[in-house]
């Protein structure tokens, strides 16, 4: 089944503790995102990816690290979660850049 | 990030036609998307238009004017299962990247 995967799909954490979302897409999509959701902000994008080793600023970058070393995965790390990063996390991918994206279930992350 | 303008909410009864607008900024554009999103789910995929004119999918249309920075989303014989969040996003692209900017998302309820 083609499908976009994200874990955890929930997390509570504390201040200043890393952590990484991992994203995964099974369908050899070369464009990857990363959004956050925030009531009233609607989605926002925080980096995106072209391709393998490329990666772009989206529109909310700060506090947030990607990599994309392989076709399918493209993590979002936070080295130091603050709470103005609670938030509505979803990955999308799609074939390239201006084509429908696939959004992953979300991760509804909580930081204390 | 450039700005896109949807109205925060709307309300229409079944059966009915509503029309949700949509207006952007005209400078970089390379595309429209409107994507589906109910409550805590990820969003999904309605229409992309990327020249002018009325793109029709079932109960659903989408209308595009590039030179106006204008598009809106049609749907006809409403369903409840239609109360949602629609989410405008427009493409922009330069210098061989693609951003996907979204809207705030509008509301529909569908009642009775």
């Amino acid at each position: 089944e083609a499908q976009v995967t994200q874990n955890p799909r929930y997390l509570i954490t504390v201040t200043g503790k890393k952590l990484t979302v991992t994203c995964s897409q099974n369908m050899n999509h070369e464009y990857m995102s990363w959004y956050r959701q925030d009531p009233g902000l609607g989605l926002r994008q925080i980096y995106y990816s072209m391709n393998v080793e490329v990666t772009d600023k989206g529109d909310v970058p700060e506090g947030y690290k990607v990599s994309r070393k392989e076709k399918r995965n493209f993590p979002l790390i936070l080295e130091s979660p603050s709470p103005n990063q609670t938030s509505l996390y979803f990955c999308a991918s799609s074939w390239a850049g201006p084509d429908t994206q696939y959004f992953g279930p979300g991760t509804r992350l909580t930081v204390l | 990030g450039q700005n896109i303008d949807q109205p925060t909410e709307m309300t229409a009864t079944e059966g009915a036609i509503v029309q949700i607008n949509c207006t952007y900024q005209t400078s970089g554009f390379n595309g429209l998307f409107w994507y589906q999103q109910h409550a805590g789910e990820a969003p999904t995929f309605l229409s992309y238009n990327v020249l002018d004119g009325l793109e029709e999918k079932g109960r659903f249309s989408s209308f595009l004017s590039r030179s106006k920075g204008y598009s809106y989303l049609l749907l006809k014989e409403l369903q409840m299962k239609d109360s949602a969040s629609y989410l405008c996003a427009v493409v922009y692209s330069g210098a061989g990247s693609y951003q996907l900017t979204f809207g705030k998302g509008t509301k529909l309820s569908v009642i009775p």
